[in-house]
């Protein structure tokens, strides 16, 4: 057991390019979230995969977003036509079924608009 | 739906003084409560959890939270800081039936002074 993994670490893109980021979870977990953090803000919820099922975006998930999970594994998140406020971290967490053990996060990727 | 609110959002201590992280959250229905860390650059960790039964509730590296419904507070307290515990700490919520997905509140910056 690894953890979860994030690549890359670190993103510095122009505006008005695609940026895609992976997430490996943990390999018995099937389920995996997407969460965004600004500086100062606590996470907030993008997204959540149930094995291969998407269940549920937020609106904060605009159409230049879009998650996939192929075979329930990785996941992989994209932004389309970067925009500057679109700059945060983006974290990637997983759980087994059940809402009371409490996520396991990577260590999230850093993005950067400009 | 739910809503977490951390009243601090910086603390200062001096090193081996005892702290308190407050914690209040909304619910119209049962919930799980979670204390996470965020080291800089890092993800999140989980602290600890309070499911159900005895209000008050253990976690790692000397933390502890107690649960109080009537206030609706989830506090995190440690007798006795160390320089090493300067980090974000984020309170956070479940549903307890039926969810899936956490929310987070706004961070307490907790910085441990020599």
């Amino acid at each position: 057991d690894t953890g979860v993994s994030q690549n890359p670490r670190h993103k510095i893109t122009k505006r008005g390019q695609n940026v895609t980021f992976r997430c490996d979870p943990i390999s018995e977990h099937n389920r995996l979230y997407w969460y965004r953090q600004t500086l100062g803000q606590g996470p907030e919820f993008l997204t959540y995969f149930q094995n291969e099922a998407q269940l549920e975006k937020s609106r904060l998930l605009s159409d230049r977003f879009s998650a996939e999970r192929p075979k329930g594994s990785f996941s992989t998140l994209e932004i389309q036509r970067t925009e500057q406020g679109d700059s945060a971290m983006y974290l990637c967490a997983s759980s087994v079924p059940g809402q009371g053990y409490g996520y396991t996060f990577g260590s999230g990727t850093r993005l950067t608009v400009v | 739906a739910q809503s977490v609110t951390q009243l601090d959002s910086q603390v200062p201590v001096f090193e081996e003084a005892p702290v308190e992280l407050r914690c209040n959250y909304s619910s119209s229905v049962s919930v799980y409560l979670f204390w996470y860390v965020q080291y800089p650059n890092q993800g999140l960790q989980l602290l600890l959890k309070y499911l159900s039964g005895s209000t008050l509730v253990k976690g790692i590296n000397g933390f502890e939270a107690e649960f109080n419904k009537s206030q609706t507070s989830f506090h995190l307290r440690k007798p006795s800081v160390h320089i090493s515990d300067t980090a974000e700490y984020f309170c956070a919520v479940t549903k307890n039936t039926g969810g899936f997905k956490t929310i987070f509140g706004a961070g307490t910056r907790l910085f441990v002074k020599a």
